[in-house]
């Protein structure tokens, strides 16, 4: 089953610790991203990768780190979470546009509290 | 700027009629992609449609069509003969330009209560 698999689904973590927010994707997609969701803003975009080795930020990234060593992974890493980073997280995956990528697969959320 | 903008926060609909939900985007790029998604109370996202610029017809999936109108830049996402099921944030996005990698971009949502 094609699918986006993104853990823990709840997280509730201290000021300071770092942790980090695991996706898997098991379809070869080359694009890969990070959303954070929060009430009356929609979601916005934190990091994204267009494939191995390529990052790049988004609209949000300050306080975040990303990696993608392999194409199938896209971790979140905060190295110092602060209590204005709860929120509910997303990882995403599609094939590039010029694959025909007209849908963007999405893993379950995050639900991450920082106290 | 707001690229995609969704006017209307919240909806109601009698269950079995028909509901349009409100779009509109702001790009100066002739190749885009318009998504629509929709999120339970549980959460998920659950991806309903797609629309590319440079198709001829409106994007039609079984109960939901997007009524395109590019001139008017609206993207509009129609749900017709509505459930109780149907009752979620619906979010419009968008890609541009298309040709590239380039990330989604989410209007702030409305929420769709169907009533019984």
């Amino acid at each position: 089953e094609a699918q986006v698999t993104q853990n823990p689904r709840y997280l509730i973590t201290v000021t300071g610790k770092k942790l980090t927010v695991t996706c898997s994707q098991n379809m070869n997609h080359e694009y890969m991203s990070w959303y954070r969701q929060d009430p009356g803003l929609g979601l916005r975009q934190i990091y994204y990768s267009m494939n191995v080795e390529v990052t790049d930020k988004g609209d949000v990234p300050e306080g975040y780190k990303v990696s993608r060593k392999e194409k199938r992974n896209f971790p979140l890493i905060l190295e110092s979470p602060s209590p204005n980073q709860t929120s509910l997280y997303f990882c995403a995956s599609s094939l590039s546009p010029g694959q025909g990528g007209t849908e963007a697969f999405f893993g379950q959320g995050t639900r991450l509290t920082v106290v | 700027a707001q690229k995609i903008t969704q006017t209307q926060p919240g909806m109601f609909v009698q269950e079995k009629e028909a509901v349009t939900l409100d779009c509109t985007y702001d790009t100066s790029d002739p190749s885009y992609g318009l998504f629509w998604y929709k999120q339970p109370s549980s959460g998920e996202m659950i991806f309903l449609i797609y629309q590319g610029s440079y198709d001829q017809q409106n994007a039609t999936e079984g109960r939901y069509s997007l009524n395109f109108q590019k001139a008017r830049k609206s993207a509009n996402l129609v749900i017709s003969a509505s459930q109780l099921g149907d009752s979620a944030m619906y979010f419009c996005a968008m890609r541009e330009p298309y040709s590239g990698n380039t990330p989604l971009v989410f209007g702030k949502g409305t929420r769709l209560s169907v009533i019984a």
